[in-house]
């Protein structure tokens, strides 16, 4: 199956600083990569998702583009706010062929973002 | 919007008992996903439906069960439980199990269950 491995945290920034969380993956094929953001006491949410090579997923500032040749999907933002505060979790698809909604997480990175 | 909604929000439960899980869908998404996540980690896959029909499996434990009726409401039922089975279990849905719409999940709030 496929495998994904995600810079854990946790993560401390001040607000208006650059952020970035690595991740990388191995795969058969070319998988929908995601990144899955946690707020405290919640389920998860989509942020941000590419489909193809070279794709660039972007939401509320964050960005993550699709690297095939170094298999990464780094997530991004240039200026972080107390709001981003949270768990990101890198994910694709558990293995080639199955059902495409059947995830694989990363370990997850825990965002602290002081003001 | 309505989103993905589970029940109980909190449980506990003795060893050995056993626990039952809901999840209503989204309406019109037609794939369900139950994923267990332990404290500080990240979700496991347990197990999928599509048209009420298992689609796929992931490391769902024996003593565990579930199933899709036709109303696309899923329950996963837990027996003989443990207290390694304490965890938050999130239900997803989506629409379809190929094409893009597939990859696209929508997470309920979660269910955690507590085990004395």
């Amino acid at each position: 199956g496929n495998s994904v491995t995600q810079m854990e945290g946790p993560v401390t920034l001040s607000e208006e600083a650059f952020l970035t969380i690595n991740c990388t993956y191995t795969a058969t094929g070319y998988p929908s990569l995601f990144w899955y953001v946690q707020y405290p006491g919640e389920g998860l949410q989509l942020l941000l998702k590419a489909t193809k090579a070279d794709d660039k997923g972007s939401n509320k500032g964050f960005e993550a583009t699709y690297r095939k040749e170094t298999t990464s999907f780094h997530l991004e933002k240039g200026s972080v706010q107390v709001s981003d505060s949270a768990v990101y979790f890198c994910a694709l698809p558990l293995r080639y062929g199955g059902s495409q909604g059947n995830l694989i997480f990363g370990k997850g990175t825990k965002l602290s973002v002081k003001p | 919007a309505a989103g993905v909604i589970q029940s109980p929000r909190h449980l506990i439960k003795e060893k050995r008992e056993t626990a039952t899980l809901k999840c209503y869908p989204i309406p019109r998404h037609d794939t369900v996903y139950w994923y267990q996540q332990g404290p500080g980690q990240d979700p496991q896959f347990l197990i999928s439906f599509y048209e009420k029909m298992q689609s796929d499996k992931g490391s769902i434990p024996d003593r565990f069960s579930a199933q899709q009726f036709s109303d696309y409401h899923s329950e996963l039922n837990m027996s003989s439980l443990e207290l390694g089975d304490s965890a938050l279990y999130f239900c997803a849905s989506s629409s379809g199990q190929r094409g893009l719409q597939a990859n696209v999940l929508t997470f309920g709030a979660g269910s955690r269950l507590t085990v004395l």
